[in-house]
């Protein structure tokens, strides 16, 4: 079965400094593995993917997410805050092979940036 | 423009009644989907359609139903026999659910409060 962690509901960050979003995730397949950003009250949008290519993968907004299989890990990063990037943040798994194309949510983190 | 669109975007109900959700798109995607999103919760799957005329119960379909009669269409039923709908409410849609890689866009969701 599949499952993924967010390790923190809740990160607060000053505009301008590094952002770090952990998440963890267990699958018996090779997993595709995905970011998904909410802002309040609005649909979910694709920051970014992995399926099983480069292990650094970089999306949109300056965000990018590395895949370690060793630690079992998918933390997403941007190098310098901004305060459009306060929203909630859901780190998704799907394994290839597995049924149906569903995709597992882990239960967000909410990003704050303070000025 | 492509994309997802839902309505309406807020909807009240009082207890005892059904109401229905609209969910369209016009990305030619053959897979849909519903999820339910509380608070702290992330998102959780109430069905899915992977072809017109079929589709499958998630995680949480009891109180729900849905139809797949056109392929641009997916709208989703809360009745009465759903005991907690206050929530809000995502369509999702993406090329098929195979191979678990097909990224799903999401509309701008409904928010459902029973009065």
């Amino acid at each position: 079965a599949q499952s993924v962690t967010q390790l923190d509901s809740h990160v607060s960050v000053s505009e301008g400094t590094p952002v770090l979003l952990r998440c963890n995730y267990s699958s018996s397949y090779s997993p595709s593995l995905f970011w998904y950003v909410q802002h309040p009250n609005k649909g979910l949008q694709l920051l970014l993917k992995y399926t099983s290519a480069a292990t650094l993968v970089k999306g949109i907004n300056g965000f990018e997410a590395e895949f370690k299989k060793s630690e079992t890990s998918f933390h997403l990063t941007k190098p310098s805050a901004h305060m459009s990037d306060a929203a909630e943040y859901f780190c998704v798994v799907s394994a290839v092979g597995g049924s149906q194309g569903n995709l597992i949510f882990g239960k967000g983190t909410k990003l704050s940036v303070k000025p | 423009d492509g994309g997802i669109t839902q309505s309406p975007k807020y909807l009240f109900r009082k207890e005892g009644q059904n109401v229905t959700l609209s969910c369209e798109q016009n990305l030619n995607h053959d897979a849909m989907y519903w999820y339910r999103q509380d608070p702290g919760q992330g998102l959780r799957l109430i069905y899915y359609s992977q072809i017109v005329n079929d589709f499958q119960k998630g995680d949480i379909a009891e109180g729900y139903s849905v139809s797949r009669e056109k392929k641009e269409s997916f709208p989703l039923t809360v009745t009465s026999a759903q005991k907690n709908p206050t929530a809000f409410y995502l369509c999702a849609s993406s090329i098929s659910t195979s191979g678990g890689e097909n990224e799903q866009f999401f509309g701008p969701g409904t928010r459902l409060t029973v009065l």
